[in-house]
């Protein structure tokens, strides 16, 4: 197993452009989840999805658009992006149920300039 | 919200264990408690967890007291590769079982 890919790795976008991060997973996992990671920071959650077409809000989702169509890949989109947008975003899964550990991706480093 | 409380940073000696304590006084009856931690800018690693009892594997060793609302995690012996960030979290059990991640406790082994 691959188990959570993450691509690109590294990214620079200017102010206004719009891109998207991907993510998949080969473990068969029915939760995905995205966070991000400022600097000397922990780690906030953007979104979460419990199945494919169920998605659903964390902590900081302003400016953030997710859709799950199928269970392997769960894809976050940034529409206009910003400076404050800066960060690495880690993309994450896990099996149903609370007896199972979040499994993460190398995550993508962002620059928006 | 994150649910745990931790240090913000900690020392140890090379070979000596280290006891990272994390509070998580709000912690629900069936949440699980986890422990990663994080080299660098690396994706987090999953260490350990558990719900009410000690557990212990081949990377450290998790005590929750009695009541719940506290844990340590415990790394035997540890060596300069163990230098990172340890996040203590609690696993909501909601529908989306949310993990909230902390500001963690940065260790740093000390040669």
């Amino acid at each position: 197993n691959a188990g959570v890919t993450q691509t690109p790795k590294f990214r620079i976008l200017k102010i206004g452009q719009s891109m998207t991060l991907q993510c998949a997973q080969d473990m068969n996992h029915n939760y995905m989840y995205w966070y991000r990671q400022d600097p000397g920071m922990g780690l906030k959650l953007i979104y979460y999805s419990v199945g494919a077409g169920i998605t659903d809000k964390g902590e900081v989702p302003n400016g953030y658009n997710v859709s799950r169509s199928t269970t392997e890949d769960f894809p976050l989109r940034l529409e206009l992006a910003a400076p404050s947008q800066t960060s690495v975003y880690f993309c994450a899964s896990t099996r149903q149920g609370s007896n199972s550990p979040l499994h993460f991706g190398n995550g993508t480093r962002l620059t928006v300039t | 919200d994150a649910k745990t409380t931790q240090p913000p940073s900690m020392d140890c000696a090379e070979g000596r264990a280290a006891n990272l304590p994390c509070n998580h006084s709000t912690i629900s009856g069936n949440e699980y408690v986890y422990w990663y931690r994080q080299i660098h800018s690396q994706g987090p690693q999953y260490i350990i967890h558990g719900l009410k009892n000690n557990e212990t594997n081949e990377m450290a060793s998790l005590i929750i007291t009695e009541d719940r609302k506290s844990s340590t995690l415990i790394l035997p012996h540890a060596t300069l590769r163990d230098t990172a960030v340890y996040y203590c979290i609690v696993r909501v059990a909601s529908t989306g079982n949310q993990f909230y991640f902390g500001t963690g406790t940065s260790l740093t082994v000390i040669p």
